[in-house]
């Protein structure tokens, strides 16, 4: 199948703002969404957008949606050494399997 | 709690061994997935399953069977054939519809020596 990609290391100072991106594939996905994964854990559900949406805000998490390009981002405000993490976005097709991308490893460096 | 439990969370076999992973939900949730994970591949789907008694092939099912006899059990066999299997099995479940949350358990590391 197609690949949702995503670049795979990133690298911020605590306190900095982090921008992850994402390119999805399919342009009749309804869902897009963000999950989390700590070292040696599963993956968490961090958020999520409906395709008729352009932005969406949760705290320290805003969602960014471009349907023209197809392109998600995920930004994260005032970084702390707790959002070290792999981050993977998901693209939902309605019933079939989430398309996940290869997930973008984040440090924060104190 | 709800949740998705799998066990155990190290596993260790010898080569040419079958290994049986377990997976159990009490969410009520139709869909089951089964995902390998290793370093800088991301997820990879190994086989799904949306009601029971029936069960697909993901991207990478050769070496891997499932069956999918109970809503609430999901079990993944590794066998001999899979030729390398040491990896981070990460199990997952949905409702059916567009929008729902998919959960994950918190994974068996596998290793064969």
């Amino acid at each position: 199948g197609e690949d949702v990609e995503q670049s795979l290391f990133l690298s911020v100072r605590e306190g900095d703002s982090s921008v992850i991106n994402c390119t999805y594939t399919d342009s009749s996905s309804t869902y897009l969404y963000w999950y989390k994964q700590e070292p040696g854990a599963g993956l968490q559900l961090l958020t999520y957008i409906f395709s008729n949406m352009d932005m969406k805000q949760d705290q320290r998490l805003t969602v960014l949606l471009n349907k023209k390009d197809k392109h998600l981002s995920l930004r994260i405000a005032d970084t702390q050494t707790g959002d070290s993490a792999i981050y993977f976005c998901a693209e939902s097709r309605g019933n079939t399997p989430l398309v996940f991308g290869k997930g973008t490893r984040l440090s924060v460096i104190a | 709690d709800g949740g998705i439990t799998q066990s155990p969370k190290y596993l260790f076999r010898k080569e040419g061994q079958n290994v049986t992973l377990s997976c159990e939900q009490n969410l009520n949730h139709d869909a089951m997935y089964w995902y390998r994970q290793d370093p800088g591949q991301g997820l990879r789907l190994i086989y799904y399953s949306q009601i029971v008694n029936d069960f697909q092939k993901g991207d990478i099912a050769e070496g891997y069977s499932v069956s999918r006899e109970k809503k609430e059990s999901f079990p993944l066999t590794v066998t001999s054939a899979q030729k390398n299997p040491t990896a981070f099995y990460l199990c997952a479940s949905r409702r059916r519809g567009d929008y729902n949350e998919q959960f994950f358990g918190p994974g068996t590391r596998l290793t064969v020596l």
